[in-house]
């Protein structure tokens, strides 16, 4: 059964930071990766696709990696701002015997960036 | 394009209540999961659908169920509602491509309220 784990399950920094956002899985045999973000009470933002045989994606102020072999993603995100504040969350896309598709998400880790 | 839809955005039920919520992909998108969202528990899985057949199902009991429609559009249901079934309840769309590595694209969430 696949397990995603993200680290660390809280993380506040000041202003201007980067940071770096820790994903584990424990089977390889994803379809690929996605992060998103989640505000409050609100649905979620897909941030960035990482397709399986890809090793990284990048989107204005984020980046994010992937080493399948590891069983690893990072989600860095470079000059931190208040409006970052958030929660993070990865997901890894997997099929069943039945050609089924369905993410396994980890728990997330909480952002607050501080002015 | 617009988004993913669900409805209603909010809902208070008794226990012992059933529930219907509704979702609209992203037109031309033919593939809705749904999952649900708990403090306790995260975000996890409960079913696919595909050309209005279930494709793949979580570990939940019977009494969540769901369908598909010709339109692509979905609704799931529980019966016999439990106080453990609060929850938000985020729908998902995908065009469904064979390559399976479709980004999925959330709606806003239903959040439901059992008293």
């Amino acid at each position: 059964k696949q397990e995603v784990t993200q680290i660390p399950a809280a993380l506040s920094v000041p202003e201007g930071e980067n940071l770096v956002l820790n994903c584990s899985f424990t089977d390889s045999a994803i379809y690929n990766l996605q992060w998103f973000r989640q505000d409050p009470g609100k649905g979620l933002t897909s941030l960035l696709l990482i397709q399986s045989s890809q090793r990284e994606q990048t989107s204005g102020r984020l980046n994010a990696s992937l080493d399948k072999s590891s069983g690893r993603s990072t989600l860095y995100i470079a000059a931190s701002q208040p409006g970052d504040s958030a929660t993070y969350l990865c997901a890894v896309r997997v099929m069943n015997s039945n050609s089924g598709y369905a993410l396994n998400f980890g728990k997330g880790t909480s952002l607050l960036v501080t002015p | 394009k617009a988004g993913v839809t669900q409805t209603p955005r909010y809902l208070i039920k008794t226990r012992g209540q059933q529930v219907t919520l509704s979702c609209s992909p992203i037109s031309g998108h033919r593939s809705v999961s749904w999952y649900q969202q708990t403090p306790g528990q995260g975000l996890q899985f409960l079913f696919e659908y595909f050309s209005e057949t279930q494709r793949n199902k979580g570990n939940f009991p019977g009494r969540f169920s769901g369908r598909q429609f010709s339109n692509s559009r979905s609704e799931m249901n529980v019966s016999t509602l439990e106080l453990g079934d609060s929850a938000l309840y985020l729908c998902a769309s995908s065009p469904r491509t064979t390559s399976g590595r479709d980004e999925q694209y959330f709606g806003p969430g239903t959040r439901l309220t059992v008293t």
